[in-house]
């Protein structure tokens, strides 16, 4: 089982919409957890870190679930520049970022 | 703030010869990472070092990978002899804290 998986996509979806990406992670001892989006051709960068209260930026909405080792990203509203792949992260203390390998998401006129 | 410096940004080779990349991390950060990206798929870690000290190498294929970070500052990784499935972006990153920050990349093509 990979540590990190991901529905690969790709979303095709209309502008105005709302997306949701799910994550699943098998190590229960994970202690961050992030989305990072990464546009074609480029580096990935930090989107929003997840906590397990919830936490919202904008149209963004990110969730964990602990109990399930689930994460998942909702975006609403959705606009073409949203159009990447967002890639969960995990990881434990001291160690490196363990990736999913991504979600693609397209967002037409 | 200069951000993580990576060169070459392309690369081509012939397979069976040797390449080697070079990181520049943002100043001050302790932490630097290399990682691989084969198109299609997450970035996985190839190693990752504590200033000049390696914490994780557990992923890096030594029989033909290997990397330095002599002065806790800037690394390279090198690659001898590269294979066709070598053919990836290589991305270092480095971290203060929580926070990583990539490169732009080196992008390899092995042919």
């Amino acid at each position: 089982r990979k540590e990190v998986e991901q529905d690969p996509g790709p979303f095709n979806v209309p502008e105005g919409a709302t997306v949701a990406f799910n994550c699943t992670y098998s190590n229960s001892a994970s202690q961050s957890f992030f989305w990072y989006r990464q546009d074609c051709r480029k580096e990935p960068k930090l989107l929003m870190s997840v906590y397990s209260s919830g936490n919202e930026d904008g149209r963004f909405t990110a969730q964990l679930n602990r109990a399930s080792q689930y994460i998942s990203l909702l975006i609403r509203d959705s606009k073409l520049s949203d159009s990447a792949t967002y890639l969960c992260v995990v990881n434990q203390a001291g160690t490196a970022l363990i990736f999913g390998k991504g979600t693609t998401l397209s967002v037409s006129s | 703030e200069a951000g993580v410096a990576q060169s070459p940004r392309y690369k081509i080779i012939e397979k069976r010869q040797s390449v080697a990349f070079w990181c520049n991390p943002i100043s001050g950060h302790a932490t630097l990472y290399w990682y691989q990206q084969i198109l299609g798929q997450g970035p996985k870690l190839l190693i990752q070092f504590q200033n000049n000290g390696v914490v994780d190498d557990s992923q890096l294929p030594k029989d033909r990978f290997s990397a330095e970070r002599l002065k806790g500052v800037d690394s390279t990784l090198k690659i001898q002899p590269a294979k066709l499935e070598d053919s990836a972006v290589y991305l270092c990153a480095s971290s203060l804290g929580d926070t990583i920050y990539f490169g732009e990349g080196s992008w390899l093509t092995v042919v």
